[in-house]
């Protein structure tokens, strides 16, 4: 099965400023995922995402967060106005159909400022 | 609260040799998938190894090899023949899969170095 293909590899951008990541078109899954890993830390779950809704959160997205998938193209995670502690990495993952794994895409770095 | 404990934050080996990741969870499901990601330092979440909790024969991937111990809540990696492409975060994980939800909890990871 095709990865998971994420964009930007790495941003850089100022504390206050908007930020989209985005999973790359795969067309044929229902199922995504963001996580989040801030350096150092262990991954944590953010949101699932099914049938262009959100079908479960977490404590940590807030409303700072939102994940939508803009006429079935790409998956896209934004963070409204950055702190300097949503400075981590973040992965688009999906679920491997029939086999209850998920696969990570290569990550986003974001780095606030 | 379903919590992941990863008890070694780091651990080394020297290359060629076995080494054993340790990993507990703690679960009031019967069903659940259990699994080891590796990061490496370009940080990408890699699959190693996945176990289901109803099988009782554990899992093996090549060089690494389970010990499931499902009464304990006990979900060991072993390395064997280490190499140098090992050393990386290794991260155990849990998912619950019930209605759909696919939500992986993970520890806090233990960080293996191989020693040439």
């Amino acid at each position: 099965e095709p990865e998971v293909t994420q964009t930007p590899s790495h941003q850089v951008t100022q504390m206050g400023q908007e930020v989209i990541l985005r999973c790359v078109p795969i067309s044929n899954h229902l199922y995504f995922y963001w996580y989040r890993q801030i350096l150092g830390q262990k991954v944590e779950f953010l949101v699932s995402f099914y049938n262009n809704e959100i079908s479960e959160k977490s404590e940590i997205f807030d409303d700072q967060f939102s994940v939508e998938r803009p006429d079935g193209s790409n998956f896209t995670l934004k963070i409204r106005s950055t702190k300097l502690e949503d400075s981590a990495m973040y992965f688009c993952a999906r679920i491997s159909s029939g086999a209850n794994v998920l696969t990570f895409g290569a990550g986003s770095r974001l780095t606030v400022l | 609260a379903q919590t992941v404990t990863q008890s070694q934050p780091e651990m080394s080996v020297q290359e060629a040799e076995t080494v054993t990741l340790s990993c507990t969870y703690d679960t009031s499901e019967s069903d659940y998938y259990l699994f080891w990601y590796k990061q490496p330092p370009s940080r990408q979440m890699i699959l190693v190894i996945r176990q289901e909790a109803y099988k009782q024969q554990n899992a093996t991937e090549n060089r690494f090899s389970v010990n499931f111990q499902k009464a304990a809540k006990s979900f060991s990696l072993k390395i064997s023949d280490s190499q140098l492409g090992d050393a990386a975060m290794y991260f155990c994980a849990y998912i619950t899969p019930g209605a759909g939800s696919y939500q992986l909890t993970f520890g806090k990871g233990t960080k293996l170095s191989v020693i040439p």
